[in-house]
């Protein structure tokens, strides 16, 4: 295991479509992050996960958007009913528990693009 | 979280030194300073952290002014590759904390 997966790299969709994000994380990882990005702005938080509970969704997380970590591995994220406004690269993020001054070096994976057309 | 300020871009020659600042006036005391990247198309990487001493690691140095409102991130001898977006964030790492808030960055560009 030698960084963060995300499945898949691309996805383009009509909208109305749902599409699910798969992100993998590193395996002593205990903490996941998703981020959201589009064109020329930095990431934006959307959720946070320890284990497999969800502790914080940003108001950007919409009542189409899920997203879930059911054994505290690998997680998902789903977008229901797409819009043209969902296009964007969709960034997971992990990192291992514990509050040292390293508590904010995340490892990111690639990202998955989805463009709605 | 502290607002960060960057230049919006920058050039640099290859093989020479990139000095990128960041002025971060309201920082807390207990907030660090934080420097990822992100080469076109890919993940943000992280690159050095700091909470008031000058650190040092394979990739980069980073300068803090004594006073904390403001830092520097050095890339010693620049190459291609570093070209990408660089970004500056102020985070606690308080037990509270749990998501980085990102600004636009600062995009170096590395000329041969």
């Amino acid at each position: 295991d030698t960084g963060v997966s995300q499945d898949p790299r691309h996805k383009i969709t009509k909208r109305g479509q749902n599409v699910t994000f798969r992100c993998d994380p590193i395996s002593e990882h205990n903490r996941l992050y998703w981020y959201r990005q589009t064109l020329g702005q930095g990431p934006e938080f959307l959720t946070y996960f320890q284990n497999e509970a969800q502790l914080e969704k940003s108001r950007l997380l919409s009542d189409r958007f899920s997203a879930e970590r059911p054994k505290g591995s690998f997680s998902t994220l789903e977008i229901q009913r797409t819009e043209q406004g969902d296009s964007a690269m969709y960034l997971c993020a992990s990192r291992p528990s514990g509050g040292s001054s390293g508590a904010n070096v995340l490892t990111f994976g690639a990202g998955s693009r989805l463009t709605v057309l | 979280d502290a607002k960060t300020t960057q230049p919006t871009s920058m050039d640099c020659a290859e093989g020479r030194a990139a000095n990128l600042p960041c002025n971060h006036s309201t920082i807390s005391g207990n907030e660090y300073v934080y420097w990822y990247r992100q080469i076109h198309s890919q993940g943000p990487q992280y690159i050095i952290h700091g909470l008031k001493n000058n650190e040092t690691n394979e990739m980069a140095s980073l300068i803090i002014t004594e006073d904390r409102k403001s830092s520097t991130l050095i890339l010693p001898h620049a190459t291609l590759r570093d070209t990408a977006v660089y970004y500056c964030i102020v985070s606690s790492n308080a037990g509270n904390n749990r998501k980085l808030i990102w600004g636009l960055g600062t995009s170096l560009a590395v000329n041969p």
